[in-house]
């Protein structure tokens, strides 16, 4: 079935440094991806999704691009804020409409 | 305002007790689902159902019961045969748009066993 590795954290950065969290896929098929966001104590939020090859999902300035040819969907940031300390979560559609998740990566940005 | 509600958000029960938590959704989805959140962990789907009167075992369903009477609500009920209940209950619904799903989470409810 579907599965997805993304990188282990935490991950600690300074304000305004830029970010990546490295998210890649195993599927059959063409699932669409997307990145959810889960703030302390709280369900998870949609921050991005693409559907197809080569699209790019972008939000509150983070972006990630559906690249096919290297099963890769990594989440990028230029410049992250206080407020963006998180968890973040990759996903890939499942063959039921459900969504197989990565273990998620916690992110912690110091003023 | 649409959306998913989960309650109670925090809830205490002893072992060997069986409890269900609640999940209702008014946005009109045809698909919900049960994740299961551990410390350090992705969810885990433990059922979803795709129709009213319908539903399918996910990847960690032992333990666990649904039912499905109506669109806007799903319970999901944790029995005492469940080894390890203490975790975050997450749900979700969902709805097919361009031949994609996409979900929408609930609050979460955390779920304490002694």
């Amino acid at each position: 079935g579907n599965s997805v590795t993304q990188m282990e954290g935490p991950v600690t950065l300074s304000e305004e440094a830029f970010l990546t969290i490295n998210c890649t896929y195993t599927a059959t098929g063409y699932p669409s991806l997307f990145w959810y966001v889960q703030y302390p104590g709280e369900g998870l939020q949609l921050l991005l999704k693409a559907t197809k090859a080569d699209d790019k999902g972008s939000n509150k300035g983070f972006e990630a691009t559906y690249r096919k040819e290297t099963t890769s969907f990594h989440l990028e940031k230029g410049s992250v804020q206080v407020s963006d300390s998180a968890v973040y979560f990759c996903a890939v559609g499942g063959s039921q409409g459900n969504l197989i998740f990565g273990k998620g990566t916690k992110l912690s940005v110091k003023p | 305002d649409g959306g998913i509600t989960q309650s109670p958000k925090y809830l205490f029960r002893k072992e060997g007790q069986n409890v269900t938590l609640s999940c209702e959704q008014n946005l009109n989805h045809d698909a919900m689902y049960w994740y299961r959140q551990d410390p350090g962990q992705g969810l885990r789907l433990i059922y979803y159902s795709q129709i009213v009167n319908d539903f399918q075992k996910g990847d960690i369903a032992e333990g666990y019961s649904v039912s499905r009477e109506k669109k806007e609500s799903f319970p999901l009920t944790v029995t005492s045969a469940q080894k390890n209940p203490t975790a975050f209950y997450l749900c979700a619904s969902s709805i097919e748009a361009g031949g994609h799903y996409e979900q929408y989470f609930g609050p979460g409810t955390r779920l304490t066993v002694t």
